[in-house]
């Protein structure tokens, strides 16, 4: 089983403030295939991107997802007031199974 | 757009079972696999197992191999998974996910939640 671990666990900015988001899995994930999410309060999550950079569908260019391997970013170049939330990395390289990474909260400093 | 659509929260007694829907709205359900993915109360996600809704294979996390079962009905465009010998432990928010081509799609279903308590 692939493990992702997200760093930090809670990330503390300001509006206007760059985010910066890591996970990291425990062996290659081939072919890039890692997804990240944002997930708001009671609800389900959203798709921001996958295979490590491809903004999904309606996802403003303010997200940006890079690396490959072991190690991956998500950006988030300057923050809107919509963005605070918990991100979640996904790993579908061993497809159909899926693994997540443990989230981390991007809260108002 | 493809939108999945779950049925309502419910509440089962331990060691009963539940039965979850997920239908989808729009064409080419046939083209694409239907995830199940949990999520207990404040911790990340778990996935449970598939289906592919072309030719109703599954394939199930070790963890629920046994104890869940993934059905569907493709006149209905409709997927069900069935947990049974519930515990507390499965108190969580139930989730139902595409993917075309192994490649994850938006949207998720809405989510059930599902509570288990005597």
């Amino acid at each position: 089983e692939i493990v992702l671990t997200q760093s930090p666990g809670t990330l503390a900015l300001s509006p206007g403030e760059r985010a910066t988001l890591s996970c990291w899995a425990s062996q290659t994930v081939r072919k890039n295939s890692l997804a990240w999410y944002q997930q708001k309060p009671g609800q389900a999550p959203r798709l921001l991107i996958y295979a490590a950079s491809t903004r999904a569908t309606g996802i403003p260019d303010r997200f940006s997802g890079s690396g490959s391997g072991t190690d991956f970013t998500l950006t988030i170049s300057r923050l809107q007031p919509e963005d605070f939330a918990v991100y979640y990395c996904q790993q579908y390289d061993t497809s159909p199974e899926w693994t997540f990474g443990q989230g981390t909260k991007v809260e108002v400093k | 757009q493809v939108q999945l659509v779950q049925s309502g929260a419910e509440v089962r007694k331990p060691g009963a079972s539940v039965k979850v829907s997920c239908k989808a709205s729009g064409s080419s359900f046939e083209s694409y696999a239907i995830h199940w993915v949990r999520q207990a109360p404040g911790q990340t996600f778990e996935w449970m197992g598939w289906i592919n809704a072309g030719n109703g294979n599954t394939y199930y996390s070790r963890k629920f191999q046994g104890r869940a079962t993934v059905t569907m009905d493709q006149a209905a465009k409709t997927v069900y998974m069935e947990l049974g010998s519930l515990r507390s432990e499965d108190t969580a928010v139930y989730y139902c996910a595409r993917d075309l081509f192994l490649i994850p799609r938006d949207p998720w279903g809405q989510g059930t939640l599902v509570t288990v308590s005597s």
